[in-house]
């Protein structure tokens, strides 16, 4: 089962560049998507969403863009930060269902001072 | 900020034995769900539950699992007659509605060892 997937595992960044990680679906009815960053030994920290009514939404140095056509999102981090350092779950949802969470894997993001 | 707790953070318990593992949620939060992560794969979605009620439940959740919210504040998830595949972080998360623009809040996990 691969409706979310997340074909890095892992990316290195420098530190004040933009990270960028992204995340494909297979589900056309996922309309709700968000992107979580897990440190270790913690629950997913949920950062931010989109609805499939849009194609952007931005909230500080983190922007998520949707392109429903290609069935892909990504989540760009601009500045990137050491304590950005995590790693980051994209997640999807039908909100026409019961709005379980379907996890990509991950994407182990270190950026480097 | 409120947050999601889980106890314990690790459990170790032997196979066969039944597990309960407790999470409280977000105070005025109403639907609840679990989720496990076993070592090294994705978070996978056990069960939702809404108004004392399951509303969904996966593949994985089969009659070895149950879920209750014995009170006002605390959701628990049973595991009777543990495997060693059940070993696993499991995840409680609650949402205050359902919906865009509603996300789910997850705790920090409870780390299950089946010996």
């Amino acid at each position: 089962d691969q409706q979310v997937k997340q074909n890095s595992p892992s990316l290195s960044v420098q530190e004040g560049r933009i990270s960028i990680l992204n995340c494909d679906y297979t589900n056309s009815m996922f309309d709700y998507f968000l992107w979580y960053k897990k440190y270790p030994a913690e629950g997913p920290t949920f950062l931010i969403s989109i609805s499939s009514i849009k194609d952007k939404n931005e909230d500080g140095r983190f922007t998520v863009f949707l392109n429903k056509s290609a069935k892909h999102l990504s989540l760009h981090i601009v500045p990137s930060q050491p304590g950005d350092s995590a790693v980051y779950f994209c997640a999807a949802s039908s909100t026409s269902g019961t709005y379980k969470y379907i996890f990509g894997t991950g994407t182990r993001l270190k950026v480097l001072a | 900020e409120p947050e999601v707790t889980q106890t314990p953070s690790h459990q170790v318990t032997q196979m066969g034995q039944e597990v309960i593992l407790r999470c409280v949620p977000i105070s005025n939060h109403l639907y609840f769900y679990w989720y496990r992560q076993i070592l090294g794969q994705k978070v996978e979605f056990l069960v939702s539950f809404y108004n004392n009620e399951i509303s969904e439940k996966s593949e994985i959740f089969d009659d070895q699992f149950s879920v209750e919210r014995p009170d006002g504040s605390n959701f628990t998830l049973k595991i009777r007659s543990t495997k060693l595949e059940d070993s696993a972080m499991y995840f409680c998360a609650s949402s205050k509605l359902q919906g865009a623009g509603q996300p789910q809040h997850f705790g920090d996990g409870t780390r299950l060892s089946i010996l």
